[in-house]
């Protein structure tokens, strides 16, 4: 297995720009999970989907983020407009679903996104 | 709520010596641990989990973790510390109570072994 993909590796961006994140989680997996890393906020979770809903969004910093998760292979993390404070490593995470929690979570490599 | 700390922001352990990073959670009915290590440019790492049963549990690269429900810790230890442990160290629990599947994360501890 592959593992969690996550493109593109590396984003460097210009305030104001619209910045697309991606992700692949492990087939099979049924929840799939957004987390953002810096070095002030240390690792926060922004969303979590299960079976392609959203079921906890409380992390989203605000209205200029937003994610989707389209079918069971694929979810996208948006920010429009980006900003400095944008700055960050963003990594998805993915995780069988239906078993009571017993599984660990897989991440991806993560995506390391300047806004300059 | 549930919650996790980890009191030491790093630890400084010589090669071959022993090492413990610590971890203590705080949730409303059972928890479920987990150790997470991240290396430079990297993701997070599963390492160990405790569910249920034996209080010690081992895990990838010689780690265990000793659960402890009176103390509601739940430490990392290595018995003999190498150079190539060094890296950044998360504990993160679940509350099964919840009805959720979200993990909370601790604020990390960088572990510095040094030859």
């Amino acid at each position: 297995d592959a593992g969690v993909i996550q493109s593109p590796r590396h984003e460097v961006t210009e305030m104001g720009q619209e910045v697309t994140l991606r992700c692949k989680p492990i087939s099979g997996h049924n929840s799939l999970f957004w987390y953002r890393q810096t070095m002030m906020r240390g690792l926060e979770l922004l969303i979590y989907f299960n079976n392609n809903v959203p079921i906890d969004d409380s992390g989203m910093p605000e209205d200029r983020f937003s994610a989707k998760m389209p079918n069971a292979s694929f979810s996208t993390l948006k920010i429009q407009p980006s900003e400095p404070r944008d700055s960050a490593v963003y990594f998805c995470a993915s995780e069988p679903s239906g078993t009571g929690g017993l599984y660990e979570q897989y991440f991806g490599p993560g995506t390391r996104l300047t806004v300059t | 709520a549930q919650s996790v700390a980890q009191p030491e922001d790093q630890v400084n352990v010589a090669e071959g010596n022993p090492l413990t990073v610590k971890c203590t959670y705080s949730v409303s009915g059972n928890p479920y641990l987990f150790w997470y290590v991240q290396y430079p440019n990297r993701g997070l790492q599963f390492l160990l989990k405790y569910i249920t049963g034996d209080n010690l549990v081992k895990g990838s690269y010689g780690f265990e973790a000793e659960f402890n429900k009176s103390q509601t810790s739940f430490h990392l230890k290595k018995p003999s510390a190498l150079v190539s442990d060094s890296a950044l160290y998360f504990c993160a629990v679940r509350d099964m109570n919840t009805g959720f599947q979200k993990l909370v994360f601790g604020t990390g501890t960088r572990l510095l072994v040094s030859p």
